[in-house]
C-alpha cells in the first residue's frame, strides 16, 4: 500500500495559538487527500477533502476558517488549526486515495493537545 | 444518521479460531467497501476491500463477504492470532453522485484474540 507520513506526530500548544500539521504522500502523487479527526473511543470523522490546486471541500459542521487546508503540491497537504482551543484536542489523521483502486491509505496521525 | 454500522463494539475469540466481524450499511449508493485495522494512537491500516460487483474477496487469512441485498458485509479472519487484536473499522464509499470517494466509517469493533 501507499506510504503516508504526518508531521508532527504529537503537539501540545496553548489555547489561542495556531498549529500546522503536514501530510505527505511519499510514493505517489496524490491529487486528493482527506483529513479526519478521531475523538477517544469514537469513529473517524471526515473533516474535509483536500484537492491539489483548488479549495478544499469541507464537511457539514466543520469551520473552514478554523481548519485551513492547503494542498499546494501533489505530495503535500497541510491542515492548520487556527486559534486552537481545548475542544480542538483530538487525533488528526490524513489519507491519500489510490486512484487505481479507490483505496485510501492513512498516515500515522497527529495527537493535538490544547492546554 | 449512521450510514455504516458496526453493532458489536467488541469481540473476543480464542487463538486459532475464526473471527467474524460484521458491518451493515444503509446507503444504497455505496459501491466500495473496506476494512481497516487500527491500534491506539496510530492511523488505520488497510486490510482488504471489495467492490459491489463481487460478493467475496480473499487475501491470505482475511476474507470479506458482501451481501448487497441485505446491505451487509463481514470480515473473516482465520486462523485468528493474538497479533490480530486491534480495533477493526468498516468503511464504505460511493464512486458516483459527487461523493469524491470519501469514506464513511463505522464505529469500530475491538477484537481480542486470546492465546
Amino acid at each position: 500500500g501507499a506510504v503516508v507520513s504526518q508531521h508532527p506526530s504529537w503537539v501540545i500548544c496553548k489555547s489561542g495559538t495556531s498549529v500546522k500539521i503536514e501530510c505527505r504522500s511519499l510514493d505517489f502523487q496524490a491529487t486528493t487527500m482527506f483529513w479526519y479527526r478521531q475523538f477517544p473511543k469514537q469513529s473517524l470523522m471526515l473533516m474535509a477533502t483536500s484537492n491539489e490546486g483548488s479549495k478544499a471541500t469541507y464537511e457539514q459542521g466543520v469551520e473552514k476558517d478554523k481548519f485551513l487546508i492547503n494542498h499546494a503540491s501533489l505530495t503535500l497537504s497541510t491542515l492548520t488549526v487556527t486559534s486552537a482551543h481545548p475542544e480542538d484536542s483530538s487525533f488528526y489523521i490524513c489519507s491519500t486515495r489510490d486512484r487505481g483502486t479507490d483505496t485510501q491509505y492513512f498516515g500515522p496521525g497527529t495527537r493535538l493537545t490544547v492546554l | 444518521d449512521q450510514q455504516v454500522k458496526q453493532n458489536s463494539p467488541s469481540l473476543s475469540v480464542q487463538e486459532g479460531r475464526i473471527s467474524i466481524l460484521n458491518c451493515d450499511y444503509t446507503n444504497s449508493m455505496f459501491d466500495y467497501f473496506l476494512w481497516y485495522k487500527k491500534y491506539p494512537a496510530e492511523g488505520p491500516t488497510f486490510l482488504i476491500s471489495i467492490s459491489s460487483i463481487k460478493d467475496k474477496n480473499e487475501d491470505g487469512r482475511f476474507t470479506v463477504f458482501l451481501n448487497k441485498s441485505a446491505k451487509h458485509l463481514s470480515l473473516h479472519i482465520v486462523p485468528s492470532q493474538p497479533g490480530d487484536s486491534a480495533v477493526y473499522f468498516c468503511a464504505a464509499s460511493a464512486s458516483s453522485g459527487g461523493s469524491n470517494y470519501k469514506l464513511t466509517f463505522g464505529k469500530g469493533t475491538l477484537l481480542t484474540v486470546n492465546p
